[in-house]
């Protein structure tokens, strides 16, 4: 079975700063998909960035960039200049990409806060 | 707004209650999710209904019912919960092929208070 850990329960970061937070995962299969979600106050799950794990490029979605580590299993989220509105709990999830219908595996999430 | 809807936002109900949530979506997918949030745990799994079909049940106790009558539209039925059953519960769907599937849109949730 498939587990995905995040090992940094709680970040914070100053507006327009930099953070990066950590996601390791294991499994045996080679083509999956990796996604980070976020979740703020109103408890909606919002996909903040995908990747494919054949695919070599990280992917990156306006100010939110990953760090794909295919060999080390470890697929972290860069957030720059970071605003007020991205305050939230980020999940990081993993999706096998070989069967319909299979589930979303998430790790704990992290809590980001934003200081002005 | 992603195209994922639930009602009620928000509900309490008694142990003795019946009460039922509701998913719609919006996306042309075929394939809906519930999964449960509760506090300090990761999202669990509960249910997966594949072109219709029931293809997952994650070991849920025979207390929620889920129905999907058709590909937009999925429940969640209650009956005699539990206060340890009060949660979020979250509804998602995506569009899956035979061969594998792609990303999960979820919808604002329901949050379920147990007394």
């Amino acid at each position: 079975a498939q587990t995905v850990t995040q090992s940094q329960p709680e970040m914070s970061v100053q507006e327009a700063e930099t953070v990066t937070l950590s996601c390791t995962y294991d499994t045996s299969e080679s083509d999956y998909y990796l996604f980070w979600y976020k979740q703020p106050p109103s408890r909606q799950m919002i996909l903040v960035i995908r990747q494919e794990a054949y695919k070599q490029q990280n992917a990156t979605e306006n100010r939110f960039s990953v760090n794909f580590q295919k060999a080390a299993k470890s697929f972290s989220l860069k957030i720059s200049d970071s605003q007020l509105g991205d305050a939230a709990m980020y999940f990081c999830a993993y999706r096998s990409k070989e069967t319909s219908g299979s589930r979303l595996t998430f790790g704990e999430g992290t809590q980001l806060t934003v200081n002005p | 707004e992603t195209g994922v809807t639930q009602t009620p936002r928000h509900l309490v109900m008694g142990m003795t209650n019946k009460k039922s949530l509701k998913c719609e979506q919006h996306l042309g997918h075929n394939a809906m999710y519930w999964y449960k949030q509760s506090a300090k745990k990761p999202l669990e799994l509960m249910f997966v209904y594949n072109f219709k079909e029931q293809t997952e049940n994650n070991s849920v106790p025979s207390r929620f019912s889920p129905e999907c009558p058709n590909s937009s539209h999925l429940f969640l039925h209650l009956h005699t919960l539990q206060p340890e059953d009060s949660a979020l519960y979250l509804c998602a769907s995506s569009q899956e092929q035979r061969g594998g599937g792609d990303t999960q849109y979820f919808g604002p949730g329901t949050r379920l208070t147990v007394l």
